[in-house]
C-alpha cells in the first residue's frame, strides 16, 4: 500500500506565477488535509477536504489560495500570483477518518521557493 | 485557539541513554493527542494517537503517556540509538485539524 504521494517535491516559481501542488492520498482514504511549514515555524493547518467538498478552510489565506479534491484524481493546492512569503514546505496528509482524531498519514511535502 | 508547547527544543544524548520530552496542550475541548517522528527529508511518521486520560502506548523502545486533566503528554525513549535521531512532534486536536507544537529535536551520539 503506497503512502501519501506529493508532487512535485520541489517547485520554483517567480513572483506572480501560479503554483500547483498535488497530493494523492493513501488507497482507501477519502479525507485530505494540507499543512504549511514556514521557515523557522511549525506545521500549521490550512484546509481539510473530503471528496468534492471543503470541510474546513479556516487556515487558508483569504486570497490567492484555493484547494480542491475532485471525485477522480489527486487533491490540488493552488496558489495564484505567488509572492516571496509563500515560500514554504507544503505537506499533505490523508486519513480514513473513522472518527475525529483519526491518525493522519503525511506525504513527503512540496518545497516551494518563490524567486 | 489551541496552543501546543513542546520542551525541550533540542536534546543531545549518548547512545544507550534513556530520555523523555514533554508536550503540553490546553485541556479544555481536548479530543486526541498525536505523536509523530520526523526525520529530515522524510514524511512525518505517526507514532501514537491517544484519547483517554491515563492512556499509555508503547512501540518498541518508545512509549507515551497522556494526562488530559492537566494537559500534558510525555514521550519516553529507552536506550536511545543513533537511528532515533529525529524531530519528535506532538499535535492536539479537538476537531479534524491537528495543532502542532514546534517539536523536540533529538540527536543521539554513538
Amino acid at each position: 500500500n503506497a503512502g501519501v504521494m506529493q508532487n512535485p517535491r520541489h517547485l520554483v516559481r517567480r513572483r506572480g506565477q501560479e503554483a500547483r501542488l498535488r497530493c494523492s492520498p493513501m488507497k482507501g482514504h477519502s479525507h485530505v488535509y494540507w499543512y504549511r511549514q514556514l521557515p523557522e515555524e511549525g506545521l500549521k493547518f490550512m484546509v481539510y477536504l473530503q471528496k468534492e467538498n471543503i470541510i474546513d478552510e479556516s487556515g487558508m489565506p483569504k486570497e490567492r489560495f484555493s484547494a480542491e479534491f475532485p471525485k477522480e484524481g489527486p487533491s490540488i493546492l493552488r496558489i495564484q500570483q505567488v509572492v516571496r512569503g509563500d515560500s514554504a514546505a507544503y505537506f499533505c496528509a490523508s486519513s480514513p477518518r473513522t472518527s475525529v482524531g483519526s491518525e493522519q498519514y503525511f506525504g513527503p511535502g512540496t518545497r516551494l521557493t518563490v524567486t | 485557539i489551541l496552543n501546543v508547547e513542546q520542551s525541550p527544543q533540542s536534546l543531545h544524548v549518548q547512545e544507550g541513554d534513556s530520555t523523555n520530552f514533554t508536550c503540553s496542550f490546553p485541556s479544555s475541548n481536548f479530543y486526541a493527542l498525536h505523536w509523530y517522528r520526523w526525520e529530515t527529508a522524510k514524511s512525518p511518521e505517526a507514532l501514537f494517537v491517544m484519547t483517554l486520560n491515563g492512556d499509555e502506548k508503547k512501540k518498541g523502545r518508545i512509549s507515551a503517556t497522556l494526562n488530559t486533566k492537566e494537559g500534558y503528554s510525555y514521550l519516553y525513549i529507552k536506550g536511545s540509538q543513533p537511528e532515533d535521531s529525529a524531530t519528535y512532534l506532538c499535535a492536539s486536536s479537538n476537531t479534524d485539524k491537528l495543532i502542532f507544537g514546534t517539536g523536540t529535536r533529538l540527536q543521539v551520539f554513538p
